[in-house]
């Protein structure tokens, strides 16, 4: 069975680092390009960016560039958000999709609450 | 960004009902437009894409049309498991984006 398969909740304070990640399972993970979406509290769906494990293209919403990182590895069919400095208006529910059009597959979303 | 706007953002519907739900984009999208179904703690599943093609393993009764800025997703009669939350996306132009979302519920 094709699943993505996300870490647990995060709780941080404003300025702290975090990476979560996604594991691929049920697939070849190196041919499909793997991104990922946010949901703020009460509001609807972002598209952030998406990368390609095969060669490590990666492309971002414009909204996201600079203020997150996506990365894959492709030796531990993972994918992963990182943030290096985090502010308040970061929490949200972060999905984790396969696909890069349409999205084929999601995880079922990591909860990262930032508060001091 | 395109913009795509979402009615209603909630159904009251019985089983058995025909469920019709609307995403309009601000610009012209063609067909590439998708629609997913959520439910509370699960991950999100395709249910169309190019507007009008069923995914793998979606009941029938899950029906999309339209093309350029008007498009549909009919239910056309409800089951207790389709009692969730329904969103549209098009990825005709980059960045891809989301309408608000349409929660079905009794």
């Amino acid at each position: 069975e094709v699943q993505l398969v996300q870490s647990g909740a995060e709780v941080r304070k404003p300025g702290e680092s975090l990476k979560i990640s996604c594991k691929g399972y049920g697939y070849n993970f190196t041919t499909h390009w793997i991104g990922w979406v946010r949901q703020m509290p009460g509001k609807g769906l972002e598209w952030m960016g998406i990368t390609y494990p095969g060669d490590a293209e990666t492309k971002y919403n414009s909204a996201f560039q600079g203020q997150v990182t996506i990365a894959a590895d492709k030796s531990t069919s993972t994918a992963y958000l990182q943030w290096s400095s985090l502010k308040a208006s970061d929490t949200a529910v972060y999905y984790c999709v396969r696909g890069y059009y349409y999205l084929e597959v999601w995880g079922k979303g990591t909860t990262v609450t930032v508060s001091s | 960004d395109i913009q795509m706007t979402q009615s209603p953002s909630t159904v009251s519907a019985s089983v058995g009902d025909r469920v019709t739900i609307t995403c309009r984009a601000s610009q012209s999208i063609s067909d590439w437009l998708a629609w997913y179904q959520h439910k509370p703690g699960k991950a999100p599943n395709v249910l169309i894409y190019r507007a009008s093609t069923l995914e793998s393993g979606v009941p029938s009764r899950f029906s999309g049309s339209g093309s350029g800025t008007q498009f549909t997703l009919t239910i056309s009669s409800l089951q207790p498991e389709d009692f969730a939350t329904y969103f549209c996306q098009q990825y005709n132009t980059f960045s891809w984006t989301f309408g608000q979302g349409t929660k079905v519920e009794i």
